[in-house]
């Protein structure tokens, strides 16, 4: 079956622009995930869904970053005024309600320049 | 906090040695703990999971890995490498109780087989 999808797998932007993040999760699963990784380094917990509510989202770095999840299915990460800082590969996971075992799509490179 | 160490950024090997690849944490309780593996160009992938009993997990590719309550540590081992098992491994930990579902990673370990 298919696996999470994530677009775009690549994002070029300027400095102050707003950017969009998708997260498509594998059917079915209730828990989503995103988690941020920059170059040398682990990922990094950003929010969590526990079906349409952010069960726990204390790892968003500031009020520029929000994530939904209307339908409880697809999630999408926004992210205002960009900062160079912001730069990362933007990786989303799932997995059954109460699973232990994630399962991470490819991940979108945003490039902030 | 929770914490996860990966004391090594690069551990490398002859194929058709054991390897080893160490992680220790620093969770309250007893946590979840996993190990992860990257691919270049692919998302992380699951290799193992220790929840309870056996101290000795048995994954996918032939890893295993060994839970050590005492030292707090979860190395991942593989008796024979393989030039393919060359990737980038995480360790990871989950708080067993409710509070909190996310995951915690370590910075990972590039594991080099070399030929």
């Amino acid at each position: 079956g298919a696996g999470v999808s994530q677009t775009p797998s690549n994002k070029v932007t300027e400095k102050g622009k707003y950017v969009e993040l998708r997260c498509d999760p594998i059917s079915g699963h209730t828990a989503l995930y995103w988690y941020r990784q920059s170059l040398g380094q682990g990922p990094e917990f950003l929010i969590y869904f526990q079906g349409t509510g952010a069960a726990d989202d204390s790892g968003l770095p500031n009020d520029r970053f929000f994530a939904v999840r209307p339908e409880g299915s697809v999630s999408t990460l926004k992210i205002q005024r960009t900062e160079r800082g912001d730069s990362a590969v933007y990786l989303c996971a799932s997995s059954v309600q109460g699973g232990e075992k994630l399962f991470f799509g490819s991940g979108t490179q945003l490039s902030v320049l | 906090a929770q914490s996860v160490a990966q004391p090594e950024d690069q551990v490398n090997v002859a194929e058709g040695n054991p390897l080893t690849v160490k992680c220790t944490y620093s969770v309250s309780g007893n946590p979840y703990l996993f190990w992860y593996v990257q691919y270049p160009n692919r998302g992380l992938q699951f290799l193992l999971k220790y929840i309870t009993g056996d101290n000795l997990v048995k994954g996918s590719y032939g890893f295993e890995a060994e839970f050590n309550k005492s030292q707090t540590s979860f190395h991942l081992k593989k008796p024979s490498a393989l030039v393919s098992d060359s990737a980038l491994y995480f360790c990871a930990v989950r708080p067993r109780d409710n509070y909190g579902q996310n995951f915690v990673f370590g910075p990972g370990t590039r594991l080099s087989v070399l030929p």
